[in-house]
């Protein structure tokens, strides 16, 4: 029982480049989400689903695409990366939302830096 | 709009200590406060978690007090140790929605 795995664990894209940070748990969790983490901006949602085949926008949507085509995976992909988007990005999963005092199990983390 | 507001953004707390994180919210339909712990170079994980027909939770040295009618919520830590250095996350979330939405952390640095 591995969790939630994110890969990679760093990575360093140029201005303009696109890429995909991978998440997948193995616990058959329904809800998946991604947030980003800034020094003193704490952890902000970017996108959520809450079942295959249903994803939706959280508070910093722009620039990034999310799928759910599977119940395991929740790929994040970044369009053309821009300095604005080097954070650690953290996928978090859980069962719905009405079981929620399991909370979320989250990744390890992505360090990105646009450079 | 912040939903979620934390104070202080960094804590020094000598061992033995108490150490007390305050988080306000403005949202009545908040239904959930959790408290996530967060070591440097690992994700957060839960810590312990409140519900608004409560004014306290306890376990082990962790205990929330939830003031319901002023929209405030915190953690106390009890005997604060070293190994409680870390950066602490209130949150907070509603039955309708399955988001959760975060403070912006505080750093806590528990001196030996």
């Amino acid at each position: 029982n591995a969790g939630v795995t994110q890969t990679p664990k760093f990575q360093v894209l140029k201005t303009g480049q696109s890429m995909t940070l991978q998440c997948a748990q193995d616990m058959n969790h329904e809800y998946m989400s991604w947030y980003r983490q800034d020094p003193g901006m704490g952890l902000r949602l970017i996108h959520y689903s809450v079942g295959a085949g249903i994803t939706d926008q959280g508070e910093v949507p722009n620039g990034y695409n999310v799928s759910r085509s599977t119940t395991e995976d929740f790929p994040l992909r970044l369009l053309s990366a821009a300095p604005s988007q080097t954070s650690v990005y953290f996928c978090a999963s859980s069962y719905s939302l009405v079981n929620r005092g399991i909370g979320y199990t989250f990744g390890s983390g992505t360090r990105l830096t646009v450079v | 709009q912040q939903q979620v507001k934390q104070s202080p953004q960094s804590l020094i707390v000598q061992k033995g200590g108490i150490s007390i994180i305050n988080c306000a919210y403005e949202n009545t339909a908040f239904d959930y406060f959790p408290w996530y712990q967060q070591f440097p170079g690992k994700g957060p994980a839960l810590l312990i978690a409140i519900r608004p027909d409560v004014s306290e939770k306890k376990e082990g040295r962790f205990t929330i007090s939830f003031n319901k009618s002023a929209k405030q919520f915190s953690l106390h830590i009890m005997d604060s140790q070293p190994g409680d250095s870390a950066t602490y996350f209130c949150a907070a979330s509603m039955d309708r929605d399955d988001k959760i939405i975060f403070g912006k952390g505080t750093r806590l640095h528990i001196l030996p």
